[in-house]
């Protein structure tokens, strides 16, 4: 089956860093995304591994290792704008007469950044 | 500005009703996606298609809901007849190709079945 597991919540101060982690165990890995999404909102990519190590974007940077079935998404200088829910998701290969892709999605982590 | 529309964003409706919500994904985008989203569940992949054919739609209950793509502007799903365990919001997003590196997401439809 396909599994993905993140931490449900998490709370960080303002201008400090957090980690957020990400494990699954998928058959026919083919890349691992980031999405961010605001109350309400639709989600928004944030970032995309597809090999192993750190993939950085400004204040976002994610890693990811491919042997371990992991990443992170690390976010610095907080603010408080970033409070909102991160969502892992992987991308698997699926064949239907040619190859292409779908997404499964965890569950999300909410993330609260008080002052 | 290129983005996802869907209608309606917002629908409440009571048990054994049609539903119907619509899609337009971005112009140029040929595979397209249904989820749909719980707190429980989180969000689920229900469809998908591309270049107006299903491939999957495994992630659906068949004997209520149906997805089409009537043209490559519009996707529909529709749940026919609804319950309040549909009660969600239905996002639909839209991709170039079969490698895309993102999808696009819509604002969703946020439905609520009485």
């Amino acid at each position: 089956g396909q599994n993905i597991d993140q931490p449900t919540e998490m709370t960080a101060t303002e201008g400090a860093i957090v980690q957020i982690n990400c494990t699954y165990q998928t058959s026919g890995f083919n890349g691992l995304f980031w999405y961010q999404q605001h109350a309400g909102e639709a989600p928004t990519f944030l970032s995309y591994n597809v090999l192993d190590g750190l993939e950085e974007k400004g204040r976002f940077s994610s890693f990811l290792s491919r042997s371990k079935g992991y990443s992170y998404l690390l976010l610095k200088e907080l603010q408080m704008k970033d409070s909102a829910s991160y969502l892992c998701a992987v991308r698997v290969a699926m064949n239907y007469g040619g190859a292409t892709n779908k997404l499964i999605f965890g569950t999300g982590t909410l993330l609260a950044v008080q002052p | 500005d290129a983005r996802v529309t869907q209608t309606p964003r917002h629908k409440v409706t009571e048990m054994g009703q049609e539903v119907t919500m619509r899609c337009q994904p971005i112009l140029g985008h040929n595979t397209v996606f249904w989820y749909r989203q719980t707190m429980m569940q989180g969000l689920e992949l229900l469809a998908y298609f591309r270049n107006r054919a299903p491939l999957d739609d495994s992630g659906m209950p068949k004997d209520r809901f149906s997805a089409e793509m009537p043209d490559a502007t519009l996707a529909t799903l529709k749940i026919q007849p609804s319950e309040p365990r549909d009660s969600a919001v239905y996002f639909c997003a839209s991709a170039l190709g079969t490698t895309y590196n993102e999808q696009f997401f819509g604002p969703g439809t946020r439905l609520t079945v009485l």
